[in-house]
C-alpha cells in the first residue's frame, strides 16, 4: 500500500493561513491524493482530493508537487473549528483508504 | 451530499455478548463498504471490505469469526462483534464509496462507540 508521512502536530493562530505537508514518495500513477479531517468521536470528513493538478474548493486548497511525491493542504484562514486531525491518504478508485497517523492541528485565538 | 449513517451511535454491553452495528448509505447504493476500528489517540485501522452478495474480505490479523460482516443489500452492511470482550472496546467506523464525475469519493459514517464491560 502506498504510504504517507505527515508531521505529528502543527499549531496555528486564528485568521492565519495553515500549510499542512504530506510526503508520499511511493505514490503510483493512478493514486488519488485525499485529505480528510476528523474531530474527536466523529467519522472522518472529506476535505479535498486531487490527482495531478492543484485544486481549490470552499474548504481548502491542495497543492501537488510536480513529481507528485508530496502535497500540501492549505487552509487559507484558520478558525477554531478547523482544529482537528488531518489525514493525507492515497488510494486507487474503489479501494479502501489507508490512514496514517495524521497531523493534529491546534488553532489558538 | 451523500450520507452514511451508523446505528447505534454508542453501545455498552457485557463481556461475552454479541453486538451488531449497522452501516447504511442513505441516498446512494454501495456494492462495497469498508469497516474501520479506531482506538483512543490512534488512527483508523481498516478491518475488512464488505461486498454486497458475497463474502467480506478481512485484513491480516482481523478474526473473521469474531467480526462477522453481512452486506445483504446495496444500502446496508452490518458488523457483528461476537462474544465481545473489553479489548474489543473501540470506535467502529464504516465508509462507502460513491462514484461521481469519474471520482470515487468515500463517505464515512459518524462511528459507533462500543464499550464492553
Amino acid at each position: 500500500d502506498a504510504k504517507t508521512t505527515q508531521p505529528n502536530s502543527m499549531e496555528s493562530n486564528e485568521e492565519e493561513p495553515v500549510h499542512l505537508p504530506c510526503n508520499h514518495s511511493t505514490i503510483s500513477g493512478t493514486d488519488y491524493i485525499h485529505w480528510y479531517r476528523q474531530l474527536p468521536s466523529q467519522g472522518p470528513e472529506y476535505v479535498i482530493h486531487g490527482l495531478t493538478s492543484n485544486v481549490n474548493n470552499r474548504m481548502a486548497s491542495l497543492a501537488i508537487a510536480e513529481d507528485r511525491k508530496s502535497s500540501t493542504l492549505i487552509l487559507h484562514r484558520a478558525t477554531l473549528r478547523d482544529a482537528a486531525v488531518y489525514y493525507c491518504t492515497l488510494n486507487q478508485a474503489g479501494t479502501a483508504l489507508i490512514f496514517g497517523k495524521g497531523t493534529t492541528l491546534s488553532v489558538s485565538s | 451530499g451523500a450520507v452514511v449513517s451508523q446505528h447505534p451511535s454508542w453501545v455498552i454491553c457485557k463481556s461475552g455478548t454479541s453486538v451488531k452495528i449497522e452501516c447504511r448509505s442513505l441516498d446512494f447504493q454501495a456494492t462495497t463498504m469498508f469497516w474501520y476500528r479506531q482506538f483512543p489517540k490512534q488512527s483508523l485501522m481498516l478491518m475488512a471490505t464488505s461486498n454486497e452478495g458475497s463474502k467480506a474480505t478481512y485484513e491480516q490479523g482481523v478474526e473473521k469469526d469474531k467480526f462477522l460482516i453481512n452486506h445483504a443489500s446495496l444500502t446496508l452492511s452490518t458488523l457483528t462483534v461476537t462474544s465481545a470482550h473489553p479489548e474489543d472496546s473501540s470506535f467502529y467506523i464504516c465508509s462507502a464509496p460513491r462514484t461521481s464525475g469519474g471520482y470515487n469519493e468515500q463517505f464515512f459514517g459518524p462511528g459507533t462507540r462500543l464499550t464492553v464491560l
